[in-house]
């Protein structure tokens, strides 16, 4: 069974300052990992996935996430934090590709301090 | 590609009565989810479809859940006698199998659920 931790589940940053969001996963088989976005009254929608390819993923609007296999950890950067950022960042975990049978983690809610 | 689309998107039911919610799939996605998102909580797999076939419930899927998708198109998520505790958002999401975003849901705006 495979699972995800968000640290954290609320974050404020100041605008232009670096966001970070964590999360560690539990896997027994090579995960692949995802983080995906909630902005209010919208759908899930995905930044950026980890399908082994290269450990340094970069998604839309500037995140990016690195994977850590030492660590057990997936998480979100970005440089330099935007008003538009503020939303709800769900980590998610999957034992195979293609199986879209997703286990999230319980989210972080990032506000941006003007 | 007008993405997944569900209906209602709010619903106010009183306990005891039934509740059925409908998604629209991205036109060519042959796979359809089904997850339950609460205050607080990820959202939380409940069931999918690849075409018309349910290959997969949750344990959190009780009997009075049930959910179809007759011709591999919308599906239907019909919650029967509800309870408080089914008081959540009601996640669609669909995928291709095929194709260059493979593996990637697209999820719906929801449709929430409460039960007085």
């Amino acid at each position: 069974a495979q699972s995800v931790t968000q640290l954290g589940s609320h974050v404020s940053v100041s605008e232009g300052a670096l966001v970070l969001l964590r999360c560690n996963y539990s896997s027994s088989v090579p995960p692949y990992l995802f983080w995906y976005v909630q902005y209010p009254n919208q759908g899930l929608q995905l930044l950026l996935k980890y399908t082994s390819a290269a450990t340094l993923v970069k998604g839309i609007n500037g995140f990016e996430a690195e994977f850590k296999k030492s660590e057990t950890s997936f998480h979100l950067t970005k440089p330099s934090a935007d008003m538009s950022d503020a939303a709800e960042y769900f980590c998610a975990v999957t034992s195979s590709w293609g199986n879209e049978k997703l286990t999230f983690g319980t989210g972080t809610r990032l506000t941006i301090i003007p | 590609d007008t993405g997944v689309s569900q209906n209602p998107r709010h619903k106010i039911t009183k306990r005891g009565q039934n509740v059925t919610f409908r998604c629209d799939p991205i036109s060519e996605h042959n796979r359809l989810y089904w997850y339950r998102q609460t205050l607080g909580q990820g959202p939380e797999f409940l069931t999918y479809f690849q075409n018309e076939a349910q290959l997969e419930k949750s344990r959190l899927l009780s009997d009075r859940f049930s959910a179809e998708r007759p011709k591999g198109s919308f599906s239907t998520l019909e919650i029967q006698r509800t309870e408080q505790g089914d008081s959540a958002m009601y996640l669609c999401a669909s995928s291709s199998t095929t194709g260059t975003n493979t593996g990637e849901l697209f999820f719906g705006e929801g449709s929430r659920l409460t039960v007085l």
